[in-house]
């Protein structure tokens, strides 16, 4: 089954760590984002990839990193100069090209939380 | 800036009792407009894509339409099984394919 996965579901840091959050996708996909979700809020863009060794930020990169070396694969790194990092993040695929309709297609998630 | 809005922020309804979902937003030049569904602790799951002013989808209990400022979701004799929060989001034309995300609408049917 064609799909995204990403892993783990929970993840718990310690403040002033950084860590990893794990996005594969077996669709096909060109382009790949992160959101973030908080409560009483909308989804979030951080990052996004259009094509493999290219990213771009989205509307709240600071304190995160990514990158895109295989086509399949987009990592988020969230970084210890993230203030406020405990949230919902969600990994998303979508078909290439900007004639495309952007209709994306997401993962289960990963719940972050900060002790 | 591009906006959506949607309403209610909460909805109960028994099951049986039919109603509708409403998305407003602003855009400069909509590309498309996507209706998804969200379970709790779950990535949201991709619904329907509506292009233009007048367009309609449907999908077993559910049917989306589309004017030039706003969208409906209109849920038939719902059942408990479609409780979830109903997310809409649009797509500028032009440029990069950036989607805005509207907060929701969290629906609850009781049995």
């Amino acid at each position: 089954d064609g799909g995204i996965t990403q892993s783990p579901k929970y993840l718990f840091r310690k403040e002033g760590q950084n860590v990893t959050l794990s996005c594969e996708q077996n669709l096909n996909h060109d382009a790949m984002y992160w959101y973030r979700q908080d409560p009483g809020q909308g989804l979030r863009l951080i990052y996004y990839s259009q094509i493999v060794n290219d990213f771009q930020k989205g509307d709240i990169a600071e304190g995160y990193s990514v990158s895109r070396e295989k086509k399949e694969s987009f990592p988020l790194t969230v970084t210890s100069a993230q203030k406020n990092p405990t949230a919902f993040y969600l990994c998303a695929s979508s078909l290439p090209g900007l004639a495309s309709y952007n209709e994306q297609f997401f993962g289960p998630g990963t719940r972050l939380t900060v002790l | 800036e591009d906006q959506v809005t949607q309403s209610p922020e909460a909805l109960r309804l028994q099951e049986g009792e039919s109603s509708s979902l409403n998305c407003s937003y602003t855009v400069s030049g909509l590309r498309g407009l996507f209706w998804y569904r969200q379970d709790p602790g779950k990535g949201p799951e991709f619904l329907f894509t509506l292009y233009s002013a007048g367009e309609e989808k449907e999908k077993e209990r559910l049917k989306a339409t589309l004017t030039k400022k706003e969208s409906f979701l209109h849920i038939t004799a719902p059942k408990p099984e479609d409780s979830a929060t109903y997310l809409c989001a649009v797509q500028a034309s032009g440029g990069y394919q950036k989607v805005t995300f509207g907060t929701g609408t969290k629906l609850q049917v009781i049995p």
